[in-house]
């Protein structure tokens, strides 16, 4: 079982560069969400998804978009990325009536 | 201030020992609650979640939450050095839906 994959698991940017940071789920789940992690701050919501086609915005938004085209995918997109963004990134699936939420293992970002 | 309160440690105890962790929150509205557990450089996995109110015991881990106060507590007995972790609350208003408010995370080291 893969679980939720996501890929890259390092990267380094520039500031003002753009990048997708990718989430797949192969449980059928309906439920997707991205958090940043940073120290003393526990994880933070940034944008989550209730199925294909809806999004919505989390808790820190700003300076990321998603899309989600199909179950399994929930791509996060950094438009212009800034040091702020330095951080972990985690993204999470769960299904419908299911408490549980599964994570993948988290994307390490710096922006120099 | 912060939804969801957690002292973020380190906490250290010898090996055996009981470890105590909690969490205090201020949204009335949170009905499920949860521990997930982080080794370090991996993705947050959970160890047990609670609805509502009362104690939930599964091997040497007890979860307990007290609405009342807003208080949730999760106790380790017979702690092992493989305890050692980041440990995560977290609490929703529904089962899988709404957004997954976490606490900063308590570390724990646990010396043999």
């Amino acid at each position: 079982n893969a679980g939720v994959t996501q890929t890259p698991k390092f990267q380094v940017l520039k500031t003002g560069q753009s990048m997708t940071l990718q989430c797949a789920q192969d449980m059928n789940h309906e439920y997707m969400s991205w958090y940043r992690q940073d120290p003393g701050m526990g994880l933070r919501l940034i944008h989550y998804s209730v199925g294909a086609g809806i999004t919505d915005q989390g808790e820190v938004p700003n300076g990321y978009n998603v899309s989600r085209s199909t179950t399994e995918d929930f791509p996060l997109r950094l438009l212009s990325a800034a040091p702020s963004q330095t951080s972990v990134y985690f993204c999470a699936s769960n299904g419908q009536g299911a408490t549980e939420a599964f994570f993948g293992q988290g994307t390490r970002l710096t922006v120099v | 201030q912060k939804e969801v309160e957690q002292d973020p440690g380190p906490l250290s105890v010898p090996e055996g020992a009981i470890v105590s962790l909690n969490c205090t929150y201020s949204n009335s509205a949170f009905q499920y609650f949860m521990w997930y557990r982080q080794y370090s450089r991996k993705g947050p996995e959970l160890l047990m979640y609670t609805y509502s109110s009362g104690n939930k015991e599964d091997g040497r881990f007890t979860a307990q939450v007290d609405k009342s106060s807003k208080y949730i507590s999760l106790f380790i007995r017979d702690s092992q050095p493989s305890d050692s972790a980041t440990y995560l609350c977290a609490m929703r208003r529904g089962p899988s839906w709404g957004k997954l408010q976490f606490g900063a995370g308590t570390q724990v080291v646990v010396t043999p």
